[in-house]
């Protein structure tokens, strides 16, 4: 298995809901990544997950809220989201930090 | 600060020509440089990578070049097909993130 799986594949919530983003890979990368892309804008880092531990979180707002239950899931907890959260949330995972990049196919978020 | 610049914005070629993008970055602690194409409401795919140990590496139509002490590394696709129509992105890891470039839409024409 070569890839980095993500659900759901489009997802739309109201500012006061509560959902969840998951992001799978079998690869045995051991880094694991979330990034948000917004239309015709680069890939931006938001977390990145070492061994199953934070390393690194980019000032993100704490309306989102990453969890690594294990080293081949990651998920992305969203709770009271601004319409200008819409975008693209990518997964990545690497066999190391610095090395391999693989990108999920992402989940395509509208907030309302 | 960790910066990636990417140049040209939009480059249009016929089908048979070649297509340059350059890239420049300001973190020296920088020792991987990945490019990913990606097309229209799909996920980048890397199509070529290059660490900071090797000057030039190619693979068919690609080839990328680095260039470490001037910060500045290239894409260069050969004999241009309308399938490479996408948006590249080049990227640096410097301190074990990823940092793109704002991207370059390349549109190759029959």
């Amino acid at each position: 298995d070569t890839e980095v799986t993500q659900t759901p594949k489009h997802l739309v919530m109201g500012m006061t809901n509560k959902k969840s983003l998951k992001c799978e890979q079998h690869m045995g990368h051991r880094a694991m990544y979330w990034y948000k892309q917004k239309a015709k804008k680069p890939p931006e880092l938001m977390f990145v997950y070492s061994y199953e531990k934070l390393s690194i979180n980019e000032s993100v707002p704490s309306r989102f809220s990453p969890e690594c239950p294990n080293s081949s899931l990651l998920n992305l907890h969203l709770h009271a989201l601004q319409p200008e959260d819409s975008a693209l949330y990518l997964c990545a995972s690497s066999q190391r930090e610095d090395y391999g990049y693989t990108f999920g196919s992402g989940t395509r978020l509208t907030v309302v | 600060g960790e910066n990636v610049e990417q140049h040209p914005s939009t480059l249009s070629v016929q089908e048979g020509d070649s297509a340059v993008i350059k890239c420049t970055y300001s973190d020296s602690a920088s020792n991987y440089f990945p490019w990913y194409k990606q097309e229209l409401g799909k996920r980048p795919q890397l199509i070529i990578d290059i660490r900071s140990n090797v000057g030039e590496k190619k693979d068919q139509r690609i080839a990328v070049t680095l260039n470490k002490t001037a910060k500045h590394f290239s894409l260069h696709i050969t004999e241009t097909q309308p399938e490479d129509s996408a948006v590249y992105f080049c990227a640096a890891s410097p301190r074990r993130k990823l940092i793109f470039g704002a991207g370059t839409r390349l549109a190759v024409h029959p």
